[in-house]
């Protein structure tokens, strides 16, 4: 059973690009988290999906961001017209049931710089 | 919002010796996890603290629960070098679908 898998695991963009970051959750999970982890800070949360549906997108900034988890396919962060400040590692996060998290698997992260 | 607040933020120790790191957080919340996180790699779980006085241990690590308290630790003994990593609390909410990170605690273990 293969962990929590997302691709790229680095990313560069010039600014004014498009980002798109997956993520594949775990077989059976069907509940999908993406964090945000600034340089020398923790993880903050941005958007908690179920299948063809989000559910939380409190951490989401209003413009630019967008998050989807379709019926096949892995979840799909997407960020239009990068800045600089967009860089940082985007984690996914997916569990068996929620929405507590409690038993939440991370992916390795992608990584995405923006020059 | 919730804060979760962790210290200190950096931490450089002898092989061999003691310390703890300590979780603070500001509203109730029954659970509390502890994450390892190597360079570069993603969030690994050690311990899931689900009740007042929980207390789990594995190896080198005991990580301890006081809900009144608002209070978590970390407990390192005998530190070795493969214990060099960021440790990060994390709480979350009954009423809520995400975790509240701290900020981390960047532990170096020298010989």
């Amino acid at each position: 059973n293969a962990g929590v898998m997302q691709n790229p695991r680095h990313l560069v963009r010039r600014r004014g690009q498009e980002a798109r970051l997956r993520c594949s959750p775990m077989k059976g999970h069907s509940h999908v988290y993406w964090y945000r982890q600034l340089p020398e800070e923790g993880l903050k949360f941005m958007v908690y999906l179920q299948k063809e549906n989000i559910i939380d997108e409190s951490g989401m900034p209003k413009e630019r961001f967008s998050a989807e988890f379709p019926k096949e396919g892995p979840s799909i962060l997407r960020i239009q017209q990068v800045v600089r400040g967009d860089s940082a590692a985007y984690f996914c996060a997916s569990s068996p049931r929620g929405p507590l998290p409690g038993e939440a698997f991370f992916g390795q992260g992608t990584r995405l710089t923006v020059v | 919002e919730l804060k979760v607040e962790q210290n200190p933020l950096f931490l450089s120790m002898q092989e061999g010796k003691n310390y703890t790191i300590y979780c603070n957080y500001s509203t109730t919340s029954d659970r509390l996890y502890w994450y390892r996180q190597d360079p570069g790699k993603s969030l690994e779980s050690l311990f899931v603290l689900l009740s007042n006085g929980a207390v789990k241990q594995e190896g080198r690590l005991m990580a301890s629960l006081d809900t009144k308290a608002r209070l978590s630790t970390l407990h390192i003994t005998a530190a070795v070098h493969d214990l060099s990593a960021t440790y990060f609390c994390a709480v979350d909410m009954d009423t809520g679908n995400q975790f509240y990170f701290g900020t981390g605690t960047s532990l170096t273990v020298i010989p």
